[in-house]
Parts: C-alpha cells; structure tokens; sequence
C-alpha cells in the first residue's frame, strides 16, 4: 500500500537560516509527488511537483525538492528561511491515475527571528 | 474565479444530528475531491468525482457518509447521525481535468461534535 512518511513533526529553524524537509514515501511504481504548506486558516497550497525527469525541482516561494529512488525520499529545501514560512508542510504521492492524494502527517515549521 | 469555497467554515452540532457540507469548484474544473483532516494528521481521502459521477470511495466513508455533485458542480457532503469521532476538518479540492493536475484546496469546513 502507498504511503508518506515525513519524519519530523516539529521543526525550529531562525530566520535566514537553511531548512530540509524530510519525506520518504513507499509506492510500487514511479510515484507523482507533491509538496504542499499549509498556513493557519487558509487552504493547502502546492509548493511543487514531480513527475518524472529532472530530479530536482523547483517550486514557488523559494523551495525545491531533490527526487531520490533509492532512498524512497522527497525531502524539501529551502536555502534561506522567512519569517513567513512558518506553517505546516505536507509531502504527498498521487496514489493512481485517478489522481487521489495520500498524505503525510505533516511537519510543523516555527522560524525564529 | 476567487478559488474553490466551501461553506460553511464551521459547524458545531450534537451528537447523532445530520449535517451537509457543501463545497464549490473553480469553475470549469471537471475534478472534485473530499479529504478529512483530523488534528495533528494530513488530510486522508474520503471521496472523488469526475463531473457528476462519483469514481472512488475510500472505506473511510461509512455508510453514514454520502457525497453528490449534482450536474458536475458544486458538491455536498452529508453525514447522518454524527459521532464526536466525526469531528474533523473536511477539505474539497478541484482539479481541471484527469490525473494528476493540481488540486486546489478550498480553506476547509471544521466540525465539531459535541
């Protein structure tokens, strides 16, 4: 059965400072991931994606995320943390062409000034 | 388009009343799906449709759930006799065509239990 696992359930980074994002997923095939955050009363965004190709992709906000098959990972980085990154972030794989999502249970980001 | 909406953004009920969520799609968007977000988890997949017709159902939806979408619009989600472990946040998102086209997420539907 497909599933996410995102490692850490809190993370506190200072501002300015790095950030990865840990993801590791579990799919019998070439998976379709997704990262999206989630900030307090708003809706999930999607931060990127990948399909297939080049294994590192770009998404919006500053983030990228590197695609590794051999260690089943999709972690998320970000070279330079803002104050407004905090939120929650949840790694996902589409489950089958009917384009269902199976999430993750999120990582909690705090930046501290 | 302002994005998709759903109303209303919270409900609070007693146990065993019925209660229906309803949820509006970008319009144009021919994907709709329901996912339940409980506290501290990621949303799970409860249901989804293609226009009108509703293709999968996760065994998370129990017979007291039940989902429509009527002329491939707007959607509502029922759930008979609620259970304070119904209590959730209940997200829909659309989605353009097949696939995996990104799904939009409205800001969701808390309910609460009591």
């Amino acid at each position: 059965a497909q599933s996410v696992t995102q490692p850490d359930i809190h993370i506190t980074v200072s501002e300015g400072a790095s950030l990865e994002l840990r993801c590791n997923y579990s799919y019998g095939a070439t998976p379709y991931l997704f990262w999206y955050v989630q900030s307090p009363g708003q809706g999930l965004q999607l931060l990127l994606k990948y399909f297939s190709g080049d294994t590192l992709v770009q998404g919006i906000k500053g983030f990228e995320a590197e695609f590794k098959r051999s260690q089943s990972s999709f972690n998320l980085r970000k070279p330079s943390v803002h104050w407004s990154d905090a939120a929650e972030y949840f790694c996902a794989v589409g489950a089958n062409q009917g384009g269902k999502l199976i999430f993750g249970q999120g990582t909690e980001l705090s930046v501290k000034p | 388009d302002t994005g998709v909406s759903q109303n209303p953004r919270h409900k609070i009920t007693k146990r065993g009343q019925n209660v229906t969520f309803r949820c509006d799609p970008i319009s144009e968007h021919n994907r709709l799906y329901w996912y339940r977000q409980t506290l501290g988890q990621g949303p799970e997949f409860l249901t989804y449709f293609q226009n009108e017709a509703q293709l999968e159902k996760s065994r998370l939806l129990s017979d007291r759930f039940s989902a429509e979408r009527p002329k491939g619009s707007f959607s509502t989600l029922e759930i008979q006799r609620t259970e304070q472990g119904d209590s959730a946040m209940y997200l829909c998102a659309s989605s353009l065509s097949a696939g995996f086209d990104e799904q939009f997420f409205g800001p969701g539907t808390r309910l609460t239990v009591l």
